[in-house]
């Protein structure tokens, strides 16, 4: 199994909710990483796991709030989100962080949420 | 922060014909990889290069890198209209912290 999966694939939420997105993985990756992107831009990092343990927080905004449950299940909670907020939003996971040896270094992303906040 | 600079930003080809694509980065890299995204979906490993190589070749899709230029470019023979996709180069800076920087993006059209 060599799939990402992301749940759910569409999202439209008020500016005063609280959601969650979902992903998961197993493929034993110990590395997972969400991304955010916006229309016609590339994907850009918002955090990384490795281990189960937040290693990189590209200074996200608070409202944003990563959980990693165990090494395949890896959710973002979303509350008092703006509306340029949405966005795409990409999980991805690896074997490792940190391993040079080519294989590690190869990600696997989901298909996405797509989130749109009114 | 993007550190990638794909050229040219948009091609539209025939069938049959190659694609080149061009990616320029701005510090030192460990590797650099080629990723394929199709509208609206999560992207698809193509290739990795390390910095050591020169020139990387997986079926279709050739990967050169020029260090000293600091460029790649990616180069895909005989298109089909399933190639047609947005690509993406991203590079794994050299002593910085272990994550990928994209570039932004090519998008490729391929002409039946």
């Amino acid at each position: 199994d060599t799939e990402v999966t992301q749940t759910p694939k569409h999202l439209v939420m008020g500016m005063t909710n609280k959601k969650s997105l979902k992903c998961e993985q197993h493929m034993g990756h110990r590395a997972m990483y969400w991304y955010k992107q916006k229309a016609k831009k590339p994907p850009e990092l918002m955090f990384v796991y490795s281990y189960e343990k937040l290693s990189i927080n590209e200074s996200v905004p608070s409202r944003f709030s990563p959980e990693c449950p165990n090494s395949s299940l890896l959710n973002l909670h979303l509350h008092a989100l703006q509306p340029e907020d949405s966005a795409l939003y990409l999980c991805a996971s690896s074997q490792e962080v940190g391993l040079r040896d080519g294989v590690n270094e190869k990600l696997f992303f989901g298909s996405g949420t797509q989130l749109s906040v009114l | 922060s993007q550190q990638g600079e794909e050229d040219p930003q948009a091609l539209s080809i025939q069938e049959g014909e190659n694609a080149t694509m061009n990616c320029s980065y701005k510090t030192s890299i460990n590797n650099l990889q080629w990723y394929r995204q199709n509208s609206g979906r999560g992207l698809v490993h193509l290739i990795l290069i390390r910095s050591n190589e020169r020139e990387k070749h997986s079926g279709r899709l050739r990967v050169t890198l020029d260090t000293s230029k600091k460029s790649s470019s990616l180069l895909i023979t005989a298109s089909r209209a399933a190639d047609t996709a947005s690509y993406f180069c991203a590079t794994d800076v050299q002593g910085g912290s272990e994550k990928l920087v994209f570039g932004k993006g090519m998008k490729l059209t391929v002409n039946p």
